[in-house]
């Protein structure tokens, strides 16, 4: 079972829809959570981070944690075609810095 | 701020071949990198993680003679892909962290090696 989970898509909403993406993990000893925008051909940009259970704002998106069900989420409202890319879960032990990444999810928003 | 360069971004080289990527945290003191290849349609796996002037630790699988990691300053950590092949081929992305158990984690925009 890899350490960290995610649906690759793809995804394809309409402009202006909530789109929700979502990670699970498989052990309770990862502290630290992160989402990662990458587009093609580019590095991850880092969207949000966390590192405790419940949500986290930042604009049009929403970061939230449920270590009970070890399961990430991130939810973009409003979405916009400039959103379309690919978004990776990203988390680690807090012992350590080493990240895991999901598989990323691929989303278009089409106008 | 937290901008990570890389170079080069693209670099084609002949089978056999020795090349060396640069990654360079330049609006911050980078005391440990990441380095991480991914190949197409699929997520980064972590290659290894150097701290700065300290030997670099490699990730199960990846051989340390062919990868050769250097980290000899704050802001500056290079990957030396050693006689290279075909298989090598991948985009590498190298990221940095201040070192904090609180930092994150910022990322180059990688480089596309293509060996041919």
């Amino acid at each position: 079972q890899k350490e960290v989970e995610q649906d690759p898509g793809p995804l394809s909403v309409p402009e202006g829809a909530i789109v929700s993406l979502n990670c699970t993990y498989s052990n309770s000893a990862f502290q630290y959570f992160m989402w990662y925008r990458q587009y093609s051909r580019k590095g991850p940009e880092l969207l949000m981070y966390t590192y405790s259970s419940g949500n986290k704002e930042d604009g049009r998106f929403t970061a939230q944690v449920d270590k009970s069900s070890k399961y990430i989420s991130l939810f973009i409202r409003d979405s916009q075609p400039s959103d379309s890319a690919t978004y990776l879960c990203a988390i680690a032990r807090i012992s350590g810095y080493a990240l895991n990444f999901g598989k990323g999810t691929s989303l278009l928003v089409t106008p | 701020g937290a901008v990570v360069s890389q170079h080069p971004s693209r670099v084609i080289c002949k089978s056999g071949t020795s090349v060396k990527i640069e990654c360079r945290s330049l609006d911050f003191q980078a005391t440990t990198m990441f380095w991480y290849r991914q190949f197409p349609k699929q997520s980064l796996m972590l290659m290894a993680t150097s701290n700065e002037g300290s030997k670099a630790t490699y990730e199960q699988g990846v051989e340390k003679d062919k990868f050769l990691i250097n980290h000899a300053s704050l802001t500056l950590s290079t990957l030396t892909v050693t006689s290279a092949h075909p298989e090598d081929s991948s985009f590498y992305i190298c990221s940095a962290s201040g070192g904090q158990i609180t930092d994150t984690q910022y990322f180059g925009p990688g480089t596309r090696l293509t060996v041919l």
